[in-house]
Order: C-alpha cells, then structure tokens, then sequence
C-alpha cells in the first residue's frame, strides 16, 4: 500500500520558472512532511520540512504548502535553476519515538537553461 | 561537522554470498535508520536503532537480513545468501534522538547481486 503518492514523476521547467510537486498522504498519524532532494549517486539531502499545525513554509527559493483537510502538500520551486535539476522526494514521518520515513516514489525535475 | 559517512560506496557479490555494509552516523547522533532505495524509487524504511537496540525492525524483508550497532555508534547491516533482488542502494540515514525530526543521509552503499 503506498502511503504517500507523488506527482508528477517527472517535470521539465524552462530556467525562470515555478516548479511545482505535489504528494498526498493516507495516514493522519504522521506529523512531519519534510521534501529532499537526490542528485545522481548522492544520498537524499534535507531541503525544507513542514509541520501540519501551518499552511505554509518558505526557505529562499522553495515553498511547502499543506491542506491537512485535504491531506495534500506540495513544493514550489521559485525561479527554477538548471543547478535544481534533480529528483525530488516528498516523504511523511509517523509520530512516535521511532519516526521513520515513507517516502514517495519522487520527480525527476530537469530545469532547462 | 562530518556527516554521515558509508563504506563501501559500491559493493558487487555473488548470488548466495554473504555482505556486510557499515554506517557512520553524525557523531553524537543517537537514532539510526537504515533505508532501501530501488531504482527510480523512493527510500524504504528497514530498520531503526535507538543508541545500541533495533527499535524497530518492521522493515525487514526477511530473515537474511540483520543489523546491529553494538556500540551505539556505527552500524552494519548484514545480508546473507544474497540474491539479485537484493540489488540496491542502501541508505543510512541519523537523527539526533528519540522523537527528533530531521534525519540525514549518507551517500549509499550500491549493492549489486550477480
């Protein structure tokens, strides 16, 4: 059963643009929705996270929006850049001690120059 | 700081062989977590160590899988008679402590079974 579900898998901005992402989960027990990024052969790296007690979270560039009606959050990239191309994977954590991730299945974003 | 560091980067074996991969987690971090990653798929969750115990194993595939961090520091996965379904990337990722959110990554260990 896949528990957060991704789209699109893959994405193709012009340099400039608004890249958008967007996930919806099933399981109201998670309570942290953090986004990473992955370039070829790198592990995941952290880029911004949010918390279902807000609607929105901006780090620079990126934007999380939440609907926790809707159980739906999504990232903006602002002024896209070819150096953004790469796979991006929207993940959901379970409250609790243990908090292990479930990741969706990720977007490729290549950002055209 | 250093982050998380994996060895080996890529490790081909033999099917039926037996592979140890090793994680270093950011020094002082508490939580552990190794993950699986399939091609053009997300990171699974397998198993998870709070200081020297597997809190939760849930992930697991299966019994030929095993990990432990004896020292509540460095962690080694072990796979046993390995087979080609076992290729991956295997990703470590740590955290500071019980119920802490951010979680980061190593690099991988790229398993390949031939």
């Amino acid at each position: 059963q896949q528990q957060v579900k991704q789209s699109p898998q893959s994405l193709i901005v012009q340099k400039g643009g608004i890249s958008i992402i967007n996930c919806a989960y099933e399981n109201t027990a998670f309570d942290y929705f953090p986004w990473y990024q992955q370039f070829p052969g790198k592990g995941p790296a952290l880029l911004i996270a949010i918390r279902p007690d807000v609607s929105e979270k901006k780090e620079g560039r990126f934007t999380i929006s939440f609907n926790k009606s809707a159980k739906q959050f999504s990232l903006h990239i602002m002024d896209s850049q070819p150096g953004d191309s790469a796979t991006y994977f929207c993940a959901a954590q379970r409250s609790g001690s243990a908090r292990q991730l479930t990741f969706g299945s990720g977007t490729q974003l290549t950002v055209l120059p | 700081g250093a982050g998380v560091s994996q060895t080996p980067s890529n490790k081909v074996t033999e099917k039926g062989k037996y592979v140890e991969l090793r994680c270093d987690p950011i020094s002082g971090h508490t939580a552990l977590y190794w993950y699986r990653q399939s091609l053009g798929q997300g990171p699974e969750f397998l198993i998870y160590f709070q200081g020297t115990g597997a809190a939760d194993d849930s992930g697991l595939p299966n019994d030929r899988f095993f990990a432990v961090r004896p020292e509540g520091s460095v962690s080694t996965l072990k796979i046993q008679r390995t087979e080609r379904g076992d290729s991956a990337v295997y990703l470590c990722a740590s955290s500071s402590g019980t119920g802490a959110h951010e979680q980061y990554f190593g690099p991988g260990t790229r398993l390949t079974v031939t």
